[in-house]
């Protein structure tokens, strides 16, 4: 089994709509927990990080995470065009080396 | 402020060969990590170094693979005696800091894709 379980998709979604992008886990160590967006044969960028449980929004972005579920998830409202890419969901362990350990990512292609 | 370089961002391997693959930090960075992300996977882990110490190596194959990361120049990650299965995207990132329960974030590069042949 996985530590970090993501739908790889695709997901396909008409503009404007709300995207929902979710993981499971199942290291209860971890307590960063982090959404990239990685463009196609680009590096991943973070788009944001949340500590322990909790919801944390930024622009048109939310990110959710329920520590007692082990699952995490990922808000887009008013998707666009430029949206689409591919969503990795990673995370780690407090006070260890920062190493990320990344669910598979989900693709997602938003649609005029 | 430049990002996070990594070259040759292609590279072409026979079977046997040794494969390079190099990692400048961005500017004030001194920790550099490497992940590996094969067709249809996420990211893994393989190693992470601060200058002239490897930190946590757990994600490295037993055998083949070595990095370093010298006082002076990039982080490099030597593949030897490459085989199919080592074609992939390679990720570097580096970030400022870490440990002591505080997030710092890693940048990445755009990666280099190796292809054995």
């Amino acid at each position: 089994q996985k530590e970090v379980e993501q739908d790889p998709g695709p997901l396909s979604v008409p503009e404007g709509a709300i995207v929902s992008l979710n993981c499971t886990y199942s290291n209860s160590a971890f307590q960063y927990f982090m959404w990239y967006r990685q463009y196609s044969r680009k590096g991943p960028e973070l788009l944001m990080y949340t500590y322990s449980s909790g919801n944390k929004e930024d622009g048109r972005f939310t990110a959710q995470v329920d520590k007692s579920s082990k699952y995490i998830s990922l808000f887009i409202r008013d998707s666009q065009p430029s949206d689409s890419a591919t969503y990795l969901c990673a995370m780690s362990v407090r006070g260890t080396a920062s190493k990320l350990t990344f669910g598979t990512g989900t693709r997602l292609q938003v649609t005029l | 402020n430049a990002g996070v370089m990594q070259n040759p961002r292609h590279l072409v391997r026979r079977r046997g060969q040794e494969a390079r693959l190099r990692c400048s930090p961005m500017k004030g960075h001194s920790h550099v990590y490497w992940y590996r992300q094969l067709p249809e996977e996420g990211l893994k882990f393989m190693v992470y170094l601060q200058k002239e110490n490897i930190i946590d190596e757990s994600g490295m194959p037993k055998e083949r693979f070595s990095a370093e990361f010298p006082k002076e120049g990039p982080s490099i990650l030597r593949i030897q005696q490459v085989v199919r299965g080592d074609s992939a995207a390679y990720f570097c990132a580096s970030s400022s800091r870490t440990g002591g329960g505080t997030y710092n974030e890693q940048f990445f590069g755009p990666g280099t894709r190796l292809t054995v042949l």
